[in-house]
């Protein structure tokens, strides 16, 4: 079993519109969850980190992790064409691994 | 300052060349790593050295060799390298890997690597 999914995608939603990321894992020892945006060609860039259940809200961007289900997800408000963008979900695996583990990623593409 | 920087932006190798992809960042960070990503997929870690000591190697070919001279520096030696190998290579660094949140990661820009 793949240890981090996340949708199949791509995902397309209109400007000013909200987009909704999800991603689940599989190692419920796991206490680290980040999700990184990466433009085509460039480096993957940290948008947000979330320890604890609940929300964590950051601008235009919330992240929302349930670890009694295994799940964390990336809302974004008022999207913007510029945040047309890989999503790529990322779990650090619990039992004191030290190894960042990666979803496959969301295309999103949002459309003036 | 969350900068990673890694030299050289972009490289174009034989098979038969010897290599080096560079690392470096000063933001006291002692846990770095090197992932490979190929077009279309997410990174895949390959290494990780935690206070300067190789900690983690993902079964890597031994054509790839990483060495840390020092917490600052992450270098990555490449010989006889495959075609297959081409994608781009991206460092990352953290506060160190004992969890929490001094695990964040912060990419480097990436080496894009074409083996002929």
């Amino acid at each position: 079993q793949k240890e981090v999914e996340q949708n199949s995608g791509p995902l397309s939603v209109p400007e000013g519109a909200i987009a909704s990321l999800n991603c689940t894992y599989s190692d419920r020892g796991s206490q680290s969850f980040f999700w990184y945006r990466q433009y085509s060609g460039k480096s993957p860039e940290l948008i947000m980190s979330i320890y604890s259940n609940g929300d964590k809200e950051d601008g235009r961007f919330t992240a929302q992790l349930n670890k009694a289900s295994q799940y964390v997800s990336l809302l974004i408000r008022d999207s913007q064409p510029s945040d047309s963008a890989t999503y790529l979900c990322a779990v650090i695996t619990g039992g004191g691994s030290e190894k960042l583990v990666f979803g496959k990623g969301m295309k999103l593409t949002v459309n003036p | 300052d969350t900068e990673v920087t890694q030299t050289p932006k972009h490289l174009v190798m034989g098979m038969t060349n010897k290599k080096s992809l560079k690392c470096e960042q000063h933001m006291g960070h002692r846990a770095m790593y090197w992932y490979k990503q190929k077009a279309k997929k997410p990174p895949e870690l390959m290494f990780v050295y935690s206070y300067e000591k190789l900690s983690i190697n993902e079964s890597v070919p031994s054509r790839f060799s990483p060495e840390c001279p020092n917490s600052s520096l992450l270098n990555l030696h490449l010989h006889a390298l495959q075609p297959e190998d081409s994608a781009l290579y991206l460092c990352a660094s953290s506060q160190d890997s004992s969890g929490g949140r001094r695990d964040t990661q912060y990419f480097g820009p990436g080496t894009r690597l074409t083996v002929l």
